[in-house]
């Protein structure tokens, strides 16, 4: 009973590396986001997927880049990570509908610190 | 700008008594209210939600109230248990193009003590 999981869940990096975060579902949904959450803060929508070979930026895109070769999948990039990036981040997905009749559901974070 | 907005960043409730949690947004093109509940170190998972074509949905121990003319919704929890005590985001959706989308309120963190 999987549902959504994210690899890894814990990585240090240091300013300037690259890295990325992976996503897996095995319920079939279509859609697919990516969050981050701060102290303090709510989680903010980074890029979100609505199938397939189709990607969309969200409220706080910039830095990172995604892609959904693969239905099940829903990969987040980094390319040069900047401690401002130090978060953790949630990776969700849904059936297509509206909100309250499918609602998402998150993977367990993973959690990266930028040095 | 937050459009959605809990205010209390953390909330204290004796074990068995009433927990209220409130939300208020600003943004008058939402119409969908969810509640995600978040235990440490594990994502956030749905609880409830509400239609803005209603004013109340109940689910067990759970209810929503919804009030469109002050733009506010309150999460009731009745009675109240220890395992309940996680972070509760208040989440929105707008109608219309991109509505799975939500906007997230910052969190209450609910206490319950035993």
């Amino acid at each position: 009973n999987a549902g959504v999981t994210q690899t890894p869940k814990f990585r240090v990096l240091k300013t300037g590396q690259s890295m990325t975060l992976l996503c897996a579902q095995d319920m079939n949904h279509e859609y697919m986001y990516w969050y981050r959450q701060d102290p303090g803060m709510g989680l903010r929508l980074i890029h979100y997927s609505v199938g397939e070979g189709t990607t969309a930026k969200g409220e706080v895109p910039d830095g990172y880049n995604v892609s959904r070769l693969k239905k099940q999948n829903f990969l987040l990039g980094l390319e040069s990570a900047a401690p401002s990036q130090t978060s953790v981040y949630f990776c969700a997905s849904s059936k297509p509908g509206t909100a309250p009749n499918q609602p998402q559901h998150f993977g367990d974070g993973t959690r990266l610190s930028i040095l | 700008d937050q459009q959605v907005k809990q205010n209390s960043p953390s909330l204290s409730v004796q074990e068995g008594r009433i927990s209220i949690l409130n939300c208020d947004y600003t943004n008058s093109m939402f119409d969908y209210f969810l509640w995600y509940k978040k235990y440490p170190a594990e994502g956030p998972t749905f609880l409830i939600s509400i239609s803005s074509i209603k004013d109340k949905n109940e689910d067990g121990r759970f209810t929503v109230f919804l009030n469109k003319s002050a733009k506010h919704l309150s999460l009731h929890i009745v009675p109240s248990q220890p395992g309940d005590s996680a972070v509760y985001f208040c989440a929105a959706s707008a109608r219309g193009a991109g509505s799975y989308q939500l906007t997230f309120g910052k969190g209450t963190k609910l206490s319950v003590i035993p």
